[in-house]
């Protein structure tokens, strides 16, 4: 497999503009996870989804952050409109099965920069 | 609630030196450990894990941790560093579903 996909991997927009992150989960993972690097804050988990369905997105830091999964493949994670606080790098990261015994596979990131 | 605390933002060693990075967790239920490193424009590869099998876990390229429940530490060492593994090093602390993640602790291997 080849591993958790995302797309694009670096992003420029312009404030206000709208940005769609891309993710494909490895083959048969049923747990995907969004999470946001900076520098101040350092990983942090914004949304994560069990079998295409969000389970918990307490971390979604406001209503301009969405994400969906519509199948098991491709996972979304938009924000509308953008703003330069924005600027993070985003990792999707899949697992099979959650915690514990299981480890996350994360993706090499997009890194996203609003101006 | 849980959390991890890595001690230390940037660490350096000379090459071939003894490799340590701390780790402190907090967790009112046996947590479940890893570490993973990042390389510079990468994702996070896992290192190791601690799933309460054995203490001292043994990971890829050469490096292992040890849980110390009566210290709440999980600490990460390598007896020898080499220039690859200069690296972003993150521990991570999970329960269940969600993985806390430690501020990171940066590794420069000195020539």
């Amino acid at each position: 497999d080849a591993g958790v996909i995302q797309s694009p991997r670096h992003e420029v927009t312009e404030m206000g503009q709208e940005v769609t992150l891309r993710c494909k989960p490895i083959s048969g993972h049923d747990y995907l996870f969004w999470y946001r690097q900076t520098m101040m804050r350092g990983l942090e988990l914004l949304i994560y989804f069990n079998n295409n369905v969000p389970i918990d997105d307490s971390g979604m830091p406001e209503d301009r952050f969405s994400a969906k999964m519509p199948n098991a493949s491709f996972s979304t994670l938009k924000i509308q409109p953008s703003e330069p606080r924005d600027s993070a790098v985003y990792f999707c990261a899949s697992s099979l099965g959650a915690g514990a015994r299981t480890e996350a596979f994360f993706g090499q990131g997009t890194r996203l920069t609003v101006v | 609630a849980q959390s991890v605390t890595q001690l230390g933002s940037h660490v350096s060693v000379s090459e071939g030196a003894l490799v340590l990075l701390r780790c402190n967790y907090s967790s009112s239920v046996p947590p479940y450990l890893f570490w993973y490193v990042q390389y510079p424009n990468q994702g996070l590869q896992l290192l190791l894990k601690y799933t309460s099998a054995a203490t001292l876990v043994k990971g890829i390229n050469g490096f292992e941790a040890e849980f110390k429940k009566s210290e709440t530490s999980f600490h990460l060492t390598k007896p020898s560093a080499h220039m690859s593994d200069a690296a972003e090093y993150f521990c991570a602390v999970t329960r269940t579903y969600k993985y806390i993640f430690g501020t990171g602790t940066r590794l420069k291997v000195l020539a």
